[in-house]
Protein backbone atom coordinates (compact mmCIF):
# COMPACT_ATOMS: atom_id res chain seq x y z
CA UNK A 1 0.00 0.00 0.00
CA UNK A 2 1.36 3.57 -0.70
CA UNK A 3 -0.61 5.09 2.23
CA UNK A 4 0.32 7.77 4.66
CA UNK A 5 1.25 7.04 7.81
CA UNK A 6 1.19 10.10 10.10
CA UNK A 7 2.53 10.45 13.34
CA UNK A 8 2.00 11.04 16.16
CA UNK A 9 -1.89 10.29 16.48
CA UNK A 10 -2.39 12.84 19.01
CA UNK A 11 -0.57 15.79 19.76
CA UNK A 12 -1.35 18.47 22.50
CA UNK A 13 0.48 21.96 22.82
CA UNK A 14 -0.05 25.16 24.48
CA UNK A 15 -1.00 27.96 22.22
CA UNK A 16 1.99 29.85 20.71
CA UNK A 17 4.39 26.89 20.73
CA UNK A 18 4.97 25.02 17.28
CA UNK A 19 3.83 21.89 16.46
CA UNK A 20 5.11 19.10 14.00
CA UNK A 21 3.42 16.09 12.00
CA UNK A 22 5.54 13.06 10.44
CA UNK A 23 3.95 11.56 7.47
CA UNK A 24 5.92 8.40 5.85
CA UNK A 25 4.62 6.43 3.06
CA UNK A 26 5.63 3.55 1.47
CA UNK A 27 6.49 4.04 -2.52
CA UNK A 28 7.53 6.95 -4.83
CA UNK A 29 4.68 9.28 -5.46
CA UNK A 30 4.00 12.15 -7.80
CA UNK A 31 3.54 15.01 -4.64
CA UNK A 32 2.62 15.13 -1.57
CA UNK A 33 -0.65 17.01 0.19
CA UNK A 34 -1.49 17.89 3.65
CA UNK A 35 -5.29 18.49 4.64
CA UNK A 36 -6.98 19.74 8.16
CA UNK A 37 -10.30 18.55 9.20
CA UNK A 38 -12.13 20.06 11.94
CA UNK A 39 -14.53 18.34 13.76
CA UNK A 40 -17.67 16.71 11.95
CA UNK A 41 -16.30 18.58 8.72
CA UNK A 42 -14.98 17.98 5.67
CA UNK A 43 -11.29 17.77 4.56
CA UNK A 44 -9.40 21.48 3.50
CA UNK A 45 -6.04 21.38 1.46
CA UNK A 46 -3.05 22.76 3.05
CA UNK A 47 -0.28 22.63 0.95
CA UNK A 48 0.89 20.79 -1.56
CA UNK A 49 4.06 19.73 -2.20
CA UNK A 50 5.84 18.05 -5.51
CA UNK A 51 8.30 14.95 -5.45
CA UNK A 52 10.99 17.47 -6.67
CA UNK A 53 10.69 20.01 -3.97
CA UNK A 54 12.40 19.67 -0.72
CA UNK A 55 10.69 22.67 1.37
CA UNK A 56 7.57 24.71 1.29
CA UNK A 57 5.80 27.79 3.31
CA UNK A 58 2.79 28.79 3.42
CA UNK A 59 1.75 31.61 6.27
CA UNK A 60 2.52 29.88 9.04
CA UNK A 61 3.26 26.14 7.55
CA UNK A 62 6.32 24.67 6.60
CA UNK A 63 6.11 21.37 4.97
CA UNK A 64 9.23 19.40 4.09
CA UNK A 65 9.83 16.82 1.97
CA UNK A 66 12.72 13.77 1.77
CA UNK A 67 12.02 11.44 -0.68
CA UNK A 68 14.92 9.24 -0.16
CA UNK A 69 13.22 9.05 3.39
CA UNK A 70 9.81 8.52 2.19
CA UNK A 71 8.96 11.20 4.92
CA UNK A 72 7.21 14.47 5.28
CA UNK A 73 6.57 16.84 7.96
CA UNK A 74 4.11 19.84 8.62
CA UNK A 75 4.97 22.78 11.09
CA UNK A 76 2.79 24.98 12.20
CA UNK A 77 4.20 27.58 13.77
CA UNK A 78 3.32 30.29 17.02
CA UNK A 79 0.06 27.51 17.36
CA UNK A 80 -3.40 28.77 17.79
CA UNK A 81 -5.95 27.32 19.63
CA UNK A 82 -8.67 27.65 16.14
CA UNK A 83 -5.64 25.43 14.86
CA UNK A 84 -7.14 22.23 16.98
CA UNK A 85 -8.11 19.72 14.39
CA UNK A 86 -7.02 16.58 12.11
CA UNK A 87 -4.40 16.30 10.20
CA UNK A 88 -3.57 13.96 7.52
CA UNK A 89 -1.10 13.66 4.78
CA UNK A 90 -2.54 12.14 1.21
CA UNK A 91 -0.05 10.95 -1.41
CA UNK A 92 -0.85 11.47 -5.02
CA UNK A 93 -1.33 8.03 -7.23
CA UNK A 94 -2.45 7.99 -10.69
CA UNK A 95 -5.23 5.35 -11.25
CA UNK A 96 -7.34 4.74 -14.71
CA UNK A 97 -7.74 8.16 -15.75
CA UNK A 98 -7.44 10.30 -11.95
CA UNK A 99 -5.33 11.62 -9.89
CA UNK A 100 -6.40 9.64 -6.86
CA UNK A 101 -5.02 10.15 -3.21
CA UNK A 102 -4.09 8.21 -0.62
CA UNK A 103 -4.87 9.14 2.88
CA UNK A 104 -3.27 8.89 6.27
CA UNK A 105 -5.38 8.06 9.40
CA UNK A 106 -4.65 11.11 10.53
CA UNK A 107 -2.95 12.96 13.20
CA UNK A 108 -4.80 14.90 16.06
CA UNK A 109 -3.65 18.42 17.15
CA UNK A 110 -5.31 19.89 20.37
CA UNK A 111 -3.76 23.56 20.89
CA UNK A 112 -4.62 24.78 24.62
CA UNK A 113 -5.37 28.15 25.32
CA UNK B 1 -14.35 29.51 -3.84
CA UNK B 2 -14.90 26.08 -4.90
CA UNK B 3 -18.05 24.76 -3.40
CA UNK B 4 -19.12 20.65 -3.07
CA UNK B 5 -22.24 20.74 -1.42
CA UNK B 6 -23.02 17.30 0.33
CA UNK B 7 -27.69 16.43 0.60
CA UNK B 8 -27.66 16.03 4.05
CA UNK B 9 -25.34 16.27 6.65
CA UNK B 10 -27.24 13.61 8.91
CA UNK B 11 -29.21 10.82 7.89
CA UNK B 12 -30.70 7.47 9.57
CA UNK B 13 -31.72 4.74 7.21
CA UNK B 14 -32.78 1.49 8.42
CA UNK B 15 -31.20 -2.17 7.26
CA UNK B 16 -32.03 -3.72 3.96
CA UNK B 17 -33.60 0.30 2.59
CA UNK B 18 -32.05 1.91 -0.61
CA UNK B 19 -30.15 5.30 0.10
CA UNK B 20 -29.04 7.73 -1.77
CA UNK B 21 -26.05 10.33 -1.34
CA UNK B 22 -26.01 13.27 -3.39
CA UNK B 23 -22.97 15.45 -3.92
CA UNK B 24 -22.86 18.45 -6.43
CA UNK B 25 -19.47 20.35 -7.53
CA UNK B 26 -19.62 23.99 -8.77
CA UNK B 27 -16.29 24.35 -10.53
CA UNK B 28 -16.55 22.19 -13.48
CA UNK B 29 -14.23 19.41 -11.93
CA UNK B 30 -13.36 16.69 -13.77
CA UNK B 31 -12.71 14.20 -11.02
CA UNK B 32 -15.41 13.34 -8.26
CA UNK B 33 -14.70 11.04 -5.51
CA UNK B 34 -16.64 9.34 -2.60
CA UNK B 35 -14.73 8.62 0.29
CA UNK B 36 -15.60 6.86 3.63
CA UNK B 37 -14.11 7.79 6.96
CA UNK B 38 -14.26 5.50 9.87
CA UNK B 39 -12.04 5.98 13.45
CA UNK B 40 -8.86 4.51 12.89
CA UNK B 41 -8.84 3.66 9.47
CA UNK B 42 -8.85 6.92 7.91
CA UNK B 43 -10.56 7.76 4.60
CA UNK B 44 -10.82 5.05 1.92
CA UNK B 45 -11.86 5.54 -1.60
CA UNK B 46 -15.05 3.77 -2.54
CA UNK B 47 -15.83 5.28 -6.16
CA UNK B 48 -14.81 7.68 -8.51
CA UNK B 49 -15.50 9.16 -11.85
CA UNK B 50 -12.92 10.90 -14.00
CA UNK B 51 -15.62 11.94 -16.81
CA UNK B 52 -19.67 12.22 -16.81
CA UNK B 53 -21.05 8.33 -17.11
CA UNK B 54 -17.67 7.00 -16.50
CA UNK B 55 -16.84 5.42 -12.65
CA UNK B 56 -14.53 3.54 -11.52
CA UNK B 57 -13.69 1.23 -8.41
CA UNK B 58 -11.89 2.02 -5.64
CA UNK B 59 -10.47 0.69 -2.83
CA UNK B 60 -13.73 -1.09 -1.14
CA UNK B 61 -16.64 -0.88 -3.42
CA UNK B 62 -18.30 -3.98 -1.95
CA UNK B 63 -22.17 -2.57 -1.11
CA UNK B 64 -22.08 0.52 -3.46
CA UNK B 65 -22.49 1.54 -6.89
CA UNK B 66 -22.64 5.38 -8.16
CA UNK B 67 -23.95 7.45 -10.60
CA UNK B 68 -23.18 10.45 -12.85
CA UNK B 69 -24.94 11.46 -15.32
CA UNK B 70 -24.19 15.25 -15.41
CA UNK B 71 -20.82 16.53 -14.78
CA UNK B 72 -21.36 18.57 -11.92
CA UNK B 73 -23.25 15.53 -9.84
CA UNK B 74 -22.01 12.62 -8.70
CA UNK B 75 -24.60 9.85 -6.63
CA UNK B 76 -23.32 7.11 -4.00
CA UNK B 77 -26.02 4.50 -3.38
CA UNK B 78 -26.19 1.79 -1.07
CA UNK B 79 -28.20 -1.32 -2.86
CA UNK B 80 -29.50 -2.55 0.29
CA UNK B 81 -28.08 -0.66 3.45
CA UNK B 82 -26.39 -2.74 5.97
CA UNK B 83 -25.50 -1.73 10.29
CA UNK B 84 -21.40 -2.21 8.63
CA UNK B 85 -22.31 1.14 6.15
CA UNK B 86 -22.60 3.42 9.31
CA UNK B 87 -20.11 6.17 8.91
CA UNK B 88 -19.15 9.63 7.32
CA UNK B 89 -19.69 9.33 3.72
CA UNK B 90 -17.00 12.58 2.23
CA UNK B 91 -17.43 13.61 -1.91
CA UNK B 92 -14.71 14.95 -3.10
CA UNK B 93 -13.80 16.93 -6.31
CA UNK B 94 -10.93 18.29 -8.31
CA UNK B 95 -9.45 19.25 -11.74
CA UNK B 96 -8.00 16.24 -14.02
CA UNK B 97 -5.32 16.21 -16.12
CA UNK B 98 -2.38 13.66 -16.59
CA UNK B 99 -0.01 14.16 -13.89
CA UNK B 100 -1.45 17.15 -12.64
CA UNK B 101 -0.71 17.92 -9.19
CA UNK B 102 -4.47 19.28 -8.54
CA UNK B 103 -5.95 19.40 -4.69
CA UNK B 104 -9.33 17.55 -4.02
CA UNK B 105 -12.03 19.69 -2.59
CA UNK B 106 -13.96 18.25 0.00
CA UNK B 107 -17.55 18.21 0.92
CA UNK B 108 -18.96 18.31 5.05
CA UNK B 109 -19.81 14.96 4.75
CA UNK B 110 -22.83 13.02 5.82
CA UNK B 111 -23.08 11.54 9.26
CA UNK B 112 -24.86 7.85 7.66
CA UNK B 113 -26.07 6.04 10.07
CA UNK B 114 -28.40 2.70 9.56
CA UNK B 115 -30.11 1.00 12.29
Amino acid sequence: SQQGEEDPQALSIQEGENATMNCSYKTSINNLQWYRQNSGRGLVHLILIRSNEREKHSGRLRVTLDTSKKSSSLLITASRAADTASYFCATARYQTGANNLFFGTGTRLTVIP
Amino acid sequence: DVKVTQSSRYLVKRTGEKVFLECVQDMDHENMFWYRQDPGLGLRLIYFSYDVKMKEKGDIPEGYSVSREKKERFSLILESASTNQTSMYLCASSFSGLGSNQPQHFGDGTRLSIL
